[in-house]
């Protein structure tokens, strides 16, 4: 079955434990992006790859890192956590390039972090 | 930087009405733009997508209209249900980025 993974799903920590969610696609696509969605702001991106090796960074990159290793694999990296990361994070995927490709995007089922 | 925006932002209707939902953004270099449902607390769920060279896309009761030369995307719900009841958002896709509406809450009253 196509999916993007997310783990954990739910976490709670406290300010300053770095912290790493996974994010694990199936589907081999090219595209990947980290999004946090808060109440009243909507989903904002915060990184995204193109490819292996090649990240770049959305709207709201700070106080994240990511990594692109792998074509399936993209993990966002909180090094330092502070509350104001506390949010509801979605991993996505999605072809970048092919003759028939809709470019629709594949979301995860999302990570719920809580940061005290 | 492109932004978009989508209203009404809440919306109550009884069952069995029709609705528009509409999305406008600033940069009409897109890619293609793509609807979204998502249920509280829940994650997204793809309803439709239409690539930037189409006019619409038809699922269902759902059919999703793109005019890139102004701006905007509607999506179109026919014979609204109960189960409609959800966050509806517009997602605007560049080549490199991706730009989301804030939404629009619809309430479907039986």
């Amino acid at each position: 079955e196509a999916q993007v993974t997310q783990n954990p799903r739910y976490l709670i920590t406290v300010t300053g434990k770095k912290l790493t969610v996974t994010c694990s696609q199936n589907m081999n696509h090219e595209y990947m992006s980290w999004y946090r969605q808060d109440p009243g702001l909507g989903l904002r991106q915060i990184y995204y790859s193109m490819n292996v090796e090649v990240t770049d960074k959305g709207d709201v990159p700070e106080g994240y890192k990511v990594s692109r290793k792998e074509k399936r694999n993209f993990p966002l990296i909180l090094e330092s956590p502070s509350p104001n990361q506390t949010s509801l994070y979605f991993c996505a995927s999605r072809v970048l390039k092919g003759l028939s490709s809709s470019y629709e995007q594949y979301f995860g089922p999302g990570t719920r972090l809580t940061v005290t | 930087k492109q932004e978009v925006t989508q209203i009404p932002a809440a919306l109550s209707v009884p069952e069995g009405e029709n609705l528009v939902l509409n999305c406008s953004f600033t940069d009409s270099a897109i890619y293609n733009l793509q609807w979204f449902r998502q249920d509280p607390g829940k994650g997204l769920t793809s309803l439709l997508l239409i690539q930037s060279s189409q006019r619409e896309q038809t699922s269902g009761r759902l059919n999703a209209s793109l005019d890139k030369s102004s701006g905007r995307s509607t999506l179109y719900i026919a014979a609204s249900q109960p189960g409609d009841s959800a966050t509806y958002l517009c997602a605007v896709l560049g080549y490199q980025k991706v730009t989301f509406g804030t939404g629009t809450k619809l309430q479907v009253i039986p």
